[in-house]
């Protein structure tokens, strides 16, 4: 069964530093999507992608942070000059149809900024 | 504003015993409900919507618009129903889900 992959799995960062979160999503699928989650806190909605754009952000999702697609298999995060609040578990989503249909989740990367 | 809440975080049965997890949300037009289900060490992944009317691994939801409520229902717990389980609400004009904050149900046995 088709899996979307994240990697890497654990990323500790200095603060300051940029990190590339990477995700492969599931082959057929169209739109895209990166959640976060702070420990103990709900998942939070960071920025959907469609059609080689984005389709929505969050108030989260401010200059600090950017997405691509660069070769039409993986979709990227980027966050520059990381804090310690972006220190959160990660996700990366597709799905085939939009939010209405089933979205297929990453397991998930581990960002610690110290 | 679109909002998803899971009043309890916790939420603990025993084996064989009913359980019903709650879930409330608020949202002015004609909502998409979910819940999605993380089981230990694995990703998250979609139990069961309100459009497909459908029963999962024994769980069922209706949705209550009168109430704004979508609980998850299973007459009869198992051991393997020990997860967090997350409602989430969609937008059908936004690209995104809403999500409760979460409840983690440990089956007892």
């Amino acid at each position: 069964e088709p899996e979307v992959t994240q990697t890497p799995s654990h990323q500790v960062t200095q603060m300051g530093q940029e990190v590339i979160l990477r995700c492969v999503p599931i082959s057929n699928h169209l739109y895209f999507y990166w959640y976060r989650q702070i420990l103990g806190q709900k998942v939070e909605f960071l920025v959907s992608f469609y059609n080689n754009e984005i389709s929505e952000k969050s108030e989260i999702f401010d200059d600090q942070f950017s997405v691509e697609r660069p070769d039409g298999s993986n979709f990227t995060l980027k966050i520059r000059s990381t804090k310690l609040e972006d220190s959160a578990m990660y996700f990366c989503a597709s799905s085939r149809d939009g939010p209405s249909s089933e979205a297929f989740f990453g397991q998930g990367t581990r960002l610690t900024v110290v | 504003a679109q909002r998803v809440t899971q009043p309890e975080k916790l939420l603990s049965v025993f084996k064989g015993a009913p359980v019903e997890l709650k879930c409330n949300y608020s949202y002015s037009g004609s909502p998409e409900l979910f819940w999605y289900v993380q089981y230990s060490r694995q990703r998250l992944q979609l139990l069961l919507r309100h459009i497909s009317r459908e029963s999962i691994k024994g769980f069922t939801a209706d949705l209550n618009k009168g109430e704004t409520s979508f609980h998850l229902k299973k007459p009869f717990a198992q051991e393997e129903d020990s997860a967090m389980y997350y409602c989430a609400l969609s937008d059908k004009g936004a690209q995104k889900l809403v999500f409760g904050q979460g409840t983690r149900l440990t089956i007892n046995p």
